[in-house]
């Protein structure tokens, strides 16, 4: 079982709409969980990074959470656009041997 | 400017050929890693280096070798390449280790390596 499961897999949303992606996690002992946005054919890019301390972290249209006791994170994005069609990809680093686990993404499309 | 590259873009190779991928990056950053990224979309990470030094070797195939020969530049060789290794594979690059801060993670625009 993989360490990092999100869900859903896909989802197709109307432009202008709000959804959020979720990010549960097994891995233990946390340091850091980041959500990336990769467009199709490019590579990742960083859209959040939160420590163990932070609950919240905002980057534009993007807002992340972060409950470190139920070990879930969640993405919401607000009025979307056609640009967010993409993959969103959530990394769990651990503490330990610099452990970093992928989830396998959630495939976003935004639809006119 | 270009913050992580990679050569070829695309590659397409005959199974059992030897091949490399090169990666750079001019952001001063200590650490480069390898991810692999198959048909269904799941990204994995290979290896990491950090400052020349080898940190992360996950479960890859002998046939895989990492090398740093200076901190802006980790390349990829493949030996013996098989049908499986077809795959969009990512370099990337970060100040420090992941798991050590909040430092951001640079990827590069991937390489598309198609084995026949």
């Amino acid at each position: 079982k993989n360490q990092v499961e999100q869900s859903p897999q896909s989802l197709i949303i109307l432009e202008g709409k709000n959804c959020t992606l979720q990010c549960n996690y097994t891995v233990s002992p946390f340091s850091n969980l980041r959500w990336y946005k990769q467009d199709t054919g490019r590579g990742p890019v960083s859209l959040t990074i939160m420590t163990f301390s932070e609950n919240t972290k905002s980057n534009g249209r993007y807002t992340a959470t972060l409950d470190a006791d139920t070990k879930q994170s969640s993405l919401h994005i607000t009025a979307s656009q056609l640009s967010d069609s993409a993959s969103y990809i959530c990394v769990v680093s651990g503490s330990i041997n610099n452990d970093m686990r992928f989830g396998a993404g959630t495939r976003l499309t935004v639809k006119p | 400017d270009t913050a992580v590259s990679q050569t070829p873009k695309y590659l397409v190779t005959q199974m059992g050929n030897d091949k490399s991928i090169k990666c750079e990056q001019n952001l001063g950053h200590d650490t480069m890693y390898w991810y692999k990224q198959d048909s269904k979309k799941f990204l994995k990470i290979m290896f990491s280096y950090n400052n020349k030094e080898l940190i992360i070797n996950e479960t890859v195939p002998n046939r895989f070798s990492p090398k740093s020969p200076d901190k802006a530049h980790l390349n990829l060789h493949i030996n013996s390449l098989e049908l499986g290794d077809s795959a969009v594979y990512f370099c990337a690059s970060s100040r420090e280790p992941l798991a050590e801060g909040v430092n951001e993670q640079f990827f590069g625009p991937g390489t598309r390596l198609t084995v026949l």
